[in-house]
């Protein structure tokens, strides 16, 4: 089974952008979640989607935003683009959601000059 | 979801047992205690989890003292390949979804 496959690896940005992050769940897999990486504030939960409608959210502004299609892909985006949202941005997807392992992808480092 | 805490680095040698600790003294009854890694470069891995039983898996051992509000996460004999940072996070065991919170972890520095 393909695992959490993350589009693109690398990108580089410059402010006032946006962009737009690709994640592939695992095949069966309904559950996608996002997380944000930086050195400064580690691992922070974005939001999460389940057949298409979003569960949880974290606390970002509204420039943060997702969606995830019926085939339980997701894409995430982020528009007006700030020097403090260069960061590594991590995929996971999980069968249902309830206390599920969850599998991450290797994520989309994201760069904002 | 209760706050861990964890220290922030250890090191162990190649081939002896690690043994990361964690506190959760806030722990409610219905939360679970998971451990995940992260590998430099990738993206965090599930290791176990358990509620109050001790749980074993091909990768690591967990203990949970009889009072919940510690645990340990047992590699029995660490690699190389184990040197990761190494999160102890407590959740909700019910269909809350998917949203976890991570604190610093442990890095781990497994030597020859």
């Amino acid at each position: 089974k393909a695992g959490v496959t993350q589009t693109p690896r690398y990108l580089i940005k410059t402010r006032g952008q946006q962009v737009t992050l690709s994640c592939s769940p695992i095949s069966g897999h309904r559950s996608v979640s996002w997380y944000q990486q930086t050195p400064g504030q580690g691992l922070q939960f974005l939001f999460e989607y389940f057949s298409e409608t979003q569960r949880n959210k974290g606390n970002f502004p509204g420039r943060f935003s997702g969606r995830q299609f019926s085939n339980s892909r997701s894409e995430m985006n982020v528009s007006t683009l700030e020097l403090g949202d260069s960061a590594l941005y991590l995929c996971a997807s999980s069968s249902e959601g309830h206390h599920e392992k969850l599998f991450f992808g290797s994520g989309t480092q994201l760069s904002v000059l | 979801d209760a706050k861990t805490t964890q220290p922030p680095s250890m090191d162990c040698a190649e081939g002896r047992a690690a043994n990361l600790p964690c506190n959760h003294s806030t722990i409610s009854g219905n939360e679970y205690v998971y451990w995940y890694r992260q590998i430099h470069s990738q993206g965090p891995q599930y290791i176990i989890h358990g509620l109050k039983n001790n749980e074993t898996n091909e990768m690591a051992s967990l203990i949970i003292t009889e009072d919940r509000k510690s645990s340990t996460l047992i590699l029995p004999h660490a690699t190389l390949r184990d040197t990761a940072v190494y999160y102890c996070i407590v959740r909700v065991g019910n269909n809350a979804g998917n949203m976890l919170t991570f604190g610093g972890g442990t890095r781990l520095m497994v030597k020859p």
